[in-house]
């Protein structure tokens, strides 16, 4: 079984419309966090989150909102999706060791397409 | 401005060759830097990280880390077509942990 999973897949919406991508994590890491990636930019940064009560914004935040509704449960909503926000998503968790090395693990990617 | 950079490619190495993949930084008190593979519609997956200057193995890969000129490279001994794939350089700058990313390097192994 998927340490990390993502769901949905694949998901195509319209323009104006909420949608809420889940991720979900049996490592029993306390870090998670929200990426999305567009061809040529690389990975970006949404989200993260520490632990349940602490949510940080990274570089990308504005339009996204999160929640982390327990420590093996991380969402991420776009209140009301554009179309630049086509783009393929990843979930990442991370232990706590406090060590610059921690390692991040990544779910296998929900591809969204906004029309 | 991006402060993780890596030439997007694509690298094409003949198969059995090495195969070298660089990454330079900007931020000076970086600690710690990961390298990644990422299969076309696929998750990155973790290779290695390395935190000390010099050379760091692991079967056919090496990591490179030379913080007095701020890069860190990849070398893929003996490649294999299989080693075809996205190559991610990440960097820990260590203030909260997060991950720098550059937008990676495509590398084709020709067999």
């Amino acid at each position: 079984d998927a340490d990390v999973t993502q769901t949905p897949r694949n998901r195509i919406t319209k323009t104006g419309k909420r949608i809420m991508l889940e991720c979900s994590q049996t490592k029993g890491h306390d870090r998670m966090y929200w990426y999305r990636q567009d061809p040529g930019l690389g990975l970006r940064l949404i989200y993260y989150s520490f632990d349940v009560k602490d949510i940080n914004k990274g570089e990308i935040s504005d339009g996204y909102s999160v929640s982390r509704q327990a420590q093996a449960k991380f969402s991420l909503s776009l209140e009301s999706a554009i179309p630049n926000q086509t783009a393929l998503y990843f979930c990442a968790t991370s232990a706590l060791t406090g060590t610059s090395t921690d390692t991040q693990y990544f779910g296998p990617g929900t591809r969204l397409t906004v029309l | 401005q991006k402060e993780v950079e890596q030439n997007s490619g694509p690298l094409s190495v003949p198969e059995g060759a090495i195969a070298s993949l660089n990454c330079t930084y900007s931020d000076r008190g970086s600690q710690s830097f990961f390298w990644y593979r990422q299969y076309s519609g696929k998750s990155p997956e973790l290779i290695m990280f390395i935190y000390s200057n010099g050379d760091k193995e692991d079967g056919r890969f090496t990591a490179q880390l030379n913080k007095a000129s701020q890069y860190v490279s990849l070398l893929i001994r003996d490649s294999q077509p299989s080693d075809s794939a996205t190559y991610l350089c990440a960097v820990n700058q260590g203030s909260n942990y997060q991950l720098i990313w550059g937008a990676g390097t495509k590398l084709i192994i020709k067999p």
